[in-house]
């Protein structure tokens, strides 16, 4: 099992609010990700940090924004939520070897939007 | 467009039967790798086979790469009730500087009891 933990599970909320994804790793990971899926789906990267301060968007466009502070912690935000947001929300650690990085992901945030 | 692309999208054996699923992609790779998902959950590592090599072994598992065709396989043998999940390829590749890992549209394995 992968020490990466996402808070909450499950979340709805009213159009408009904001809100914070929680994610901690207790790994050490260096880099860390936040992936979106929609059900059935395929993943689309939306956020990643190679380490403390440094954040970069990943492929597919999103207005949440994230942050870096700690090496264990990567919090995503969304300042005001639409139904547009409504997805589940992947959060990844991974540290680079000789043979490649391998993920490990947390167990997701359900985000519902109304 | 994603790099890797998975086929079939969807697949429905029974218990006992093997499952063979398969992985295209684009660009040249440092390694490919092959993950799970259950319904609902996160994404969970499976196996990693390098550029270099051809073929893995991991219990039931058994990975091949033809990186001069760009494509891998993923073999589950004697499949059961529980393997039941989307099995998604991601490709580590290095981009612009950095390594950078794609995963594809996944394949979704029903085994039926």
């Amino acid at each position: 099992e992968a020490d990466i933990y996402q808070t909450p599970r499950y979340l709805v909320i009213g159009t408009g609010k904001k809100i914070t994804l929680e994610c901690s790793q207790t790994m050490g990971h260096d880099k860390m990700y936040w992936y979106q899926q929609d059900p059935g789906m395929e993943l689309h990267l939306i956020h990643y940090s190679y380490g403390v301060n440094s954040t970069e968007k990943g492929d597919l466009s999103s207005e949440s924004t994230v942050s870096r502070i700690r090496t264990e912690h990567f919090p995503l935000t969304l300042e005001s939520a639409r139904p547009s947001h409504t997805s589940q929300y992947l959060c990844a650690s991974s540290i680079g070897t000789l043979s490649g990085n391998t993920i490990y992901f947390g167990e997701g945030s359900w985000l519902t939007v109304v | 467009s994603q790099q890797g692309e998975e086929d079939p999208q969807a697949l429905s054996i029974q218990e006992g039967e093997n499952a063979t699923m398969n992985c295209s992609y684009k660009t040249s790779i440092n390694n490919l790798q092959w993950y799970r998902q259950n319904s609902g959950r996160g994404l969970v590592h499976l196996i990693l086979i390098r550029s270099n090599e051809r073929e893995k072994h991991s219990g039931r598992l058994r990975v091949t790469l033809d990186t001069s065709k760009k494509s891998s396989s993923l073999l589950i043998t004697a499949s059961r009730a529980a393997d039941t999940a989307s099995y998604f390829c991601a490709t580590d590749l290095n981009s612009g500087g950095y390594q950078k890992v794609t995963f594809g549209i996944g394949t979704k394995l029903q085994v039926i009891p």
